[in-house]
């Protein structure tokens, strides 16, 4: 069984704080990780995956196999920042991700 | 493309009544997802097509929802009595492999609201 915790519903820091969205993961085979982002009046969008290794809007986030897995990190928010964070897994073979619950992200001015 | 479509995108029914919800995929996408989303449970899978044919149903709440896709540029969604306990936001998305895998794309939702 596949399965996705984000233990946080609601972070909330001021603008220019560090932020860290915390999500971990079980899957006994190599999964791909995602993190999907939802603003407020808008449809989920992907907003980076594990495979790309890439950096949008200053987010970051990095497979930690050990320890099983996929914070997500930004130095500095900003109050655009604001939306909900979704960390998703796909399982090998299988084309359905499977999400978090969620983490509510404020960034206050 | 305007992405995927869903509609309605608000309902309001009655319990008892049977509601339809509607969506159309990305044009070229052979894979197709409902989810639901709630405040508790955060989104869940509930249902997949690949290639029009259901994969995995398995987290279709009960006998009372079920699914369709006719053919590749529509599917729906039903429930059949509604009870207020269904009401979420009810999500659309559909993909298709890509070399850096696969990236759903998500309509923009039906709020349902059993009363």
């Amino acid at each position: 069984a596949q399965r996705v915790t984000q233990p946080e519903k609601l972070l909330s820091v001021f603008k220019g704080a560090p932020v860290e969205l915390k999500c971990n993961y079980s899957y006994s085979g190599s999964p791909e990780l995602f993190w999907y982002v939802q603003y407020s009046r808008q449809r989920l969008q992907l907003l980076l995956r594990h495979i790309s290794r890439e950096s949008i809007k200053g987010f970051t986030a990095d497979l930690n196999k050990g320890e099983t897995s996929f914070h997500l990190k930004k130095p500095f928010a900003q109050e655009e920042d604001s939306a909900m964070y979704y960390c998703a897994l796909l399982g090998t073979g299988r084309r359905a991700l499977t999400f978090g619950s969620g983490t509510r992200l404020q960034v206050q001015p | 493309d305007a992405g995927v479509i869903q509609s309605p995108r608000h309902e309001v029914t009655e319990m008892g009544q049977e509601v339809t919800l509607r969506c159309k995929p990305i044009s070229g996408h052979n894979s197709l997802f409902w989810y639901r989303q709630t405040m508790m449970r955060g989104l869940e899978l509930l249902i997949y097509f690949n290639n029009n044919v259901p994969i995995d149903d398995s987290g279709m709440p009960e006998d009372r929802f079920s699914a369709k896709m006719p053919n590749a540029s529509f599917s729906t969604l039903k429930i059949q009595p509604s009870e207020p306990r269904d009401s979420a936001v009810y999500f659309c998305a559909s993909s298709s492999t890509t070399g850096f895998g696969t990236e759903a794309f998500f309509g923009q939702g039906t709020r349902l609201t059993v009363v």
